[in-house]
């Protein structure tokens, strides 16, 4: 168990669309969803943390009106890239932690974005 | 603050050579301890996990002791093989908040 899908796994956009990207948790429920940005040869930067039903947390740096998180339910977040631009071409990867076993992540497989 | 340090790759081995890639930790409060590896392309996949001192978590051949005298979780395998080629991220988490360490690349060459 703990199976978290990523969809898209890989997109390619032009310049100044929107891009969304969705994370399940296929056969758990989550109460904590995560979403990671890693940069080539480089380690997981940690964008923000969304709870089902309330407003995602960003970390410092994170422009939150550019990368909109929702949370709708217990296994279903999104993130949506806004007006989308080459600097913002990464691999985004999502993780969820299951109820009663906060402090384990589970890592979806990765959204390979390229903004042209 | 809470942060990982783990030894610099690349690590380039030969088939069946015993690896070690060293991990310590700085933490607050009790964390939990976790190895992850990430495939080329793919995300990361929970390898093994330790939750307490002395905890020894396996998985697939490899372990790691969480050693709290010495605050370091140094993953090991005694015989590697060409498919364990991937980066393996040491990893903590402690009160709600998960840190990584910059991954170490693992090269098996037959």
């Amino acid at each position: 168990g703990a199976v978290v899908s990523q969809h898209p796994s890989r997109v390619i956009c032009k310049s100044g669309t929107s891009v969304k990207i969705e994370c399940r948790s296929l056969d758990f429920q989550a109460t904590t969803m995560f979403w990671y940005r890693q940069f080539p040869k480089k380690s997981l930067m940690l964008m923000a943390t969304s709870n089902e039903g309330s407003k995602a947390t960003y970390e410092q740096g994170v422009e939150k009106d550019k990368f909109l998180i929702n949370h709708a339910s217990l296994t279903l977040s999104t993130l949506t890239v806004t007006s989308a631009h080459p600097e913002d071409s990464s691999f985004y990867i999502c993780s969820a932690a299951r109820a009663g076993e906060g402090n384990t992540q589970y890592f979806g497989p990765g959204t390979r974005l390229t903004v042209l | 603050g809470d942060s990982v340090t783990q030894m610099e790759g690349p690590v380039t081995l030969s088939e069946e050579a015993f690896l070690t890639i060293n991990c310590t930790y700085t933490a607050t409060g009790y964390p939990s301890l976790f190895w992850y590896v990430q495939y080329p392309g793919e995300g990361l996949q929970l390898l093994l996990k330790a939750t307490k001192a002395d905890d020894k978590g396996s998985n697939k051949g490899f372990e790691a002791t969480y050693r709290k005298e010495t605050t370091s979780f140094h993953l090991e395998k005694g015989s590697v093989q060409v498919s364990d080629s991937a980066v393996y991220f040491c990893a903590l988490s402690d009160r709600g908040q998960f840190y990584f360490g910059t991954g170490t690349s693992l090269t098996v060459i037959p």
